[in-house]
């Protein structure tokens, strides 16, 4: 069975510029997540879907994070400007949504410069 | 709103030893999961074990097992004759039904040859 994939795996960007991530769940998740991990920390939550409706973006910063999950399926998720304390890394995992484990990707590390 | 804490910030043992990491938690629910997962550099967060909250009995995974104090909100994880693979962040995590997780700041384990 296959992971959740990530993609990049890296990227450096300036600030106030753009940067999208993306993430494909294991094929029959509902429930698909997205953590933001900074250095030296726990992740903590962004946002959370369950097919392609928002169940909580409560921690999501939304002057400038954004996130959609086309068909239910994969998902990107979109930082436009980026700041200096952006920098991170951005963890995409995927449950079946009924009191499952929560799978992880590999997740993708942010440098804003 | 649940809180995880993880007072350890690194430990460090040598091969073979047993080690235990602290954590505790707190919540107003009665129902909910409890979880310990391992960051290796590589970033991938892998689950090493899971507590159902309405489980007397403590979980084990092969190496791996926990104390689960319910009454003190107290969930440690033991490792038993510990591999030089084990060195990885570890992180404690809560959860209550399909939501998200919310994790501890995590121990950096360090197994010496």
């Amino acid at each position: 069975e296959a992971g959740v994939a990530q993609s990049p795996r890296y990227k450096i960007i300036e600030k106030r510029q753009s940067v999208a991530f993306w993430c494909n769940p294991i094929s029959g998740h509902a429930t698909l997540y997205w953590y933001q991990q900074i250095l030296g920390q726990g992740p903590k939550l962004l946002i959370q879907f369950q097919n392609n409706g928002v169940v909580d973006d409560s921690q999501l910063p939304k002057d400038r994070f954004s996130a959609e999950r086309l068909k239910g399926v994969d998902s990107t998720l979109k930082i436009q400007p980026a700041k200096l304390e952006d920098s991170a890394v951005y963890l995409c995992a995927s449950s079946t949504g009924t009191q499952g484990e929560q799978f992880f990707g590999p997740g993708t590390r942010l440098t804003v410069l | 709103a649940q809180t995880v804490t993880q007072s350890q910030p690194e430990m460090s043992v040598q091969e073979a030893e047993t080690v235990t990491l602290s954590c505790t938690y707190d919540t107003s629910e009665n129902n909910y999961y409890l979880f310990w997962y391992k960051q290796p550099p590589s970033r991938q967060m892998i689950l090493v074990i899971r507590q159902e909250a309405y489980k007397q009995q403590n979980a084990t995974e092969n190496r791996f097992s926990v104390n689960f104090q319910k009454a003190a909100k107290s969930f440690s994880l033991k490792i038993s004759d510990s591999q030089l693979g084990d060195t990885a962040m570890y992180f404690c995590a809560f959860m209550v039904g399909a939501q998200k997780l919310v994790f501890g700041q995590g121990t950096r384990l360090t197994i010496n040859p």
